[in-house]
């Protein structure tokens, strides 16, 4: 079946513009994450969804960031603003959320590039 | 909250020859330890995890080892080939609760 799909696939925006970042995860998969990679680190989450529950946000590093989820399939991440320091690659991954510690399954990204 | 460190950075192995990469972690109640693999240009693959109750699990060429006291794991590639070569991620979660912590990543070359 399908994977998770994200797009845009790149995305170049100049500073102080706002960006939207969308995924479509698994169907049937009710937890959602978005991580952000750094190039050359690792993944840093950033938010996570599960079902109906009120959403994790300590991973945002600041208030420029936002996401959204309607019920259990899109989401969009948003930034406001955008700073230099905001490239990265925009990771976002699903699984069934049916309890214990699920597989993540990743889209292949977002490449953000804030000139 | 947890600390995942990963190293190597970078190694290089020639073909045939095993790779180990090595993780530690902070949080002692932390539980559960996937590694994941990604190639250039895509997201991250599941490629084997442990839980705490067992101290080592093998899925063909590759193998995980677990030291709770130490509080450090590892990845075990034997018989490496071009095609292992990609970035792997170590992380630590806590089951039951899906707040994943990442390490910085190892870039594995296999060098034919």
């Amino acid at each position: 079946g399908a994977g998770v799909s994200q797009s845009p696939s790149n995305k170049v925006t100049e500073k102080g513009k706002d960006v939207e970042l969308r995924c479509d995860p698994i169907s049937g998969h009710t937890a959602l994450y978005w991580y952000r990679q750094r190039l050359g680190q690792g993944l840093e989450f950033l938010i996570y969804f599960q079902g109906n529950s009120a959403p994790d946000k300590s991973g945002l590093p600041s208030d420029r960031f936002s996401a959204e989820r309607t019920g259990e399939s899109v989401s969009t991440l948003t930034i406001q603003r955008t700073q230099q320091e905001d490239s990265a690659v925009y990771l976002c991954a699903s699984s069934l959320g049916s309890g214990g510690t699920d597989t993540q399954y990743f889209g292949p990204g977002t490449r953000l590039t804030v000139l | 909250g947890e600390n995942v460190e990963q190293h190597p950075s970078t190694l290089s192995v020639q073909e045939g020859d095993s790779a180990v990469i090595k993780c530690t972690y902070s949080d002692s109640a932390s539980n559960y330890f996937p590694w994941y693999k990604q190639e250039l240009g895509k997201g991250p693959q599941l490629i084997i995890d442990i839980r705490s109750n067992v101290g080592e699990k093998k899925d063909q060429r590759i193998a995980v080892t677990l030291n709770k006291t130490a509080k450090h794991f590892s990845l075990h590639i034997t018989e490496t080939q071009p095609e292992d070569s990609a970035v792997y991620f170590c992380a630590a979660a806590l089951y039951n609760f899906n707040k994943f912590y990442f390490g910085s990543g190892t870039k594995l070359n296999v060098k034919p």
